[in-house]
């Protein structure tokens, strides 16, 4: 089985500080770990993605992960908060060995970010 | 923004009656999702189907069933609806290639059982 833990349901910073947002990980195989995105009232987006050919991942928005497999961490960050980095972030799991399960994520509890001016 | 449209948005229906929620996607992609997100929850998977008439269950498949009878539409039905199920429902769709691959998401839709 697979689980993923945020540290952190409301995350709080000002704007041009940095990001910081935590996500534990548990896997008995070798995971693909995500992060997603979700701004109010819309649906989920893909920030990046680990699939094991770097352990320092970056995304768009310039957001990046680093995978630390001692540490069962997948955290994401970013140098400078911006307004309109403000919304929910959840971590998720997959395994390459799911066989057919394609896209079948176990997702975090999520961290609702908040950007101050 | 890939194609998906959920429907209805919003709904509000009382305890015991059916709902049917309704995903329709334009993209020809394979595989198709239903999600439910909570507060505390994140997101936990009820059904998904991996191709016309073949579904099967997620994590939190009870009270729930799906249809798939064409490979644009994915019907989501709670038969008899109860409080527990007020949630916020989202549509996923992704191509079935790889296990790594991105998920497309819906807008969602507001569930209230009274």
């Amino acid at each position: 089985a697979q689980s993923v833990t945020q540290l952190g349901s409301h995350v709080s910073v000002s704007e041009g500080a940095l990001v910081l947002l935590r996500c534990n990980y548990s896997s008995s195989v070798p995971p693909y770990l995500f992060w997603y995105v979700q701004y109010p009232n819309q649906g989920l987006q893909l920030l990046l993605k680990y699939t094991s050919a770097a352990t320092l991942v970056k995304g768009i928005n310039g957001f990046e992960a680093e995978f630390k497999k001692s540490e069962t961490s997948f955290h994401l960050t970013k140098p400078s908060a911006h307004m309109s980095d403000a919304a929910e972030y959840f971590c998720a799991v997959t395994s390459p060995l799911s066989g057919t399960s394609y896209g079948k994520l176990t997702f975090g509890q999520g961290t609702i970010l908040t950007v101050h001016p | 923004d890939a194609g998906i449209t959920q429907s209805p948005r919003h709904k509000v229906t009382e305890t015991g009656t059916p709902v049917t929620l309704r995903c329709h996607q334009t993209e020809n992609h394979r595989y198709m999702y239903w999600y439910r997100q909570d507060p505390g929850h994140g997101l936990r998977l009820i059904h998904y189907s991996y191709g016309v008439k073949d579904t099967d269950k997620g994590e939190v498949s009870d009270g729930y069933s799906v249809s798939r009878s064409k490979t644009e539409d994915f019907l989501l039905t709670l038969e008899s609806a109860t409080s527990s199920q007020t949630s916020v429902y989202f549509c996923a769709i992704s191509e079935g290639r790889t296990t790594n691959e991105k998920l497309f998401f819906g807008s969602g839709t507001q569930l209230s059982v009274l």
